[in-house]
């Protein structure tokens, strides 16, 4: 595609639900990450997938969060029993690599009431 | 442990001035230093970037100055518009696959 995408835009969810967020890449891009940004702050790394490898989920502030990758291409990030602190901007950014130029997406706005 | 500390945390330029953010990093394997330009409900887009085997980058209005000394970075940007006002992060990393580090960010007005 043009650029990366993300759906869906806005989510509001009630406390103790589960969420799906959804992030597809540029096409040619084999690498892709996701980031939380709170409000007035910067983006905060989460995860990220080389194809469908995720070499490193360390940023991923509980086991209520997980993604997946399994076909190297569209990603989602599910948040399991959500709570009111996972409240924020969810970005995805991808990138070719080497060179390790990201391109974000629009992000998705979750709301947790 | 905040790896990369961006400031100011925000920055009111005339228009036709100059702008300077700067940025400190503390993780010395880090080697790919970006900046980010966001615009409210928009993603960050890619402005510019260096690596630390130049101490300097410029495109267009926007230049890159960098002291890998001092374990620091900075954005220029020359003859401010209004249109550049936004939010900017700065980043760094490792070469390669490796996710961004990113300072809290500097919001930019720009007046007439």
């Amino acid at each position: 595609g043009a650029g990366v995408s993300q759906s869906p835009r806005y989510k509001v969810t009630k406390r103790g639900q589960d969420v799906t967020l959804r992030c597809d890449p540029i096409s040619s891009h084999a690498t892709l990450y996701w980031y939380q940004q709170a409000l007035g702050q910067g983006p905060e790394f989460l995860t990220y997938f080389n194809y469908e490898a995720q070499p490193d989920k360390s940023g991923l502030p509980s086991d209520r969060f997980s993604a997946e990758r399994p076909e190297g291409s569209i990603s989602t990030l599910t948040i399991q029993r959500t709570e009111q602190r996972d409240s924020a901007m969810y970005r995805c950014a991808s990138s070719l690599g080497q060179n390790n130029e990201q391109f974000f997406g629009p992000g998705t706005r979750l709301t947790v009431l | 442990q905040q790896q990369v500390k961006q400031s100011p945390q925000s920055l009111i330029v005339q228009k036709g001035g100059i702008s300077i953010i700067n940025c400190a990093y503390e993780n010395t394997a880090f080697d790919y230093f970006p900046w980010y330009q966001q615009f409210p409900g928009k993603g960050p887009a890619l402005l510019i970037a260096i690596r630390p085997d130049v101490s300097e980058k410029k495109e267009g209005r926007f230049t890159i100055s960098f002291n890998k000394s001092a374990k620091q970075f900075s954005l220029h940007i020359m003859d401010s518009q209004p249109g550049d006002s936004a939010t900017y992060f700065c980043a760094a990393s490792r070469t390669g696959n490796t996710p961004l580090v990113f300072g809290k960010g500097t919001r930019l007005s720009v007046i007439a």
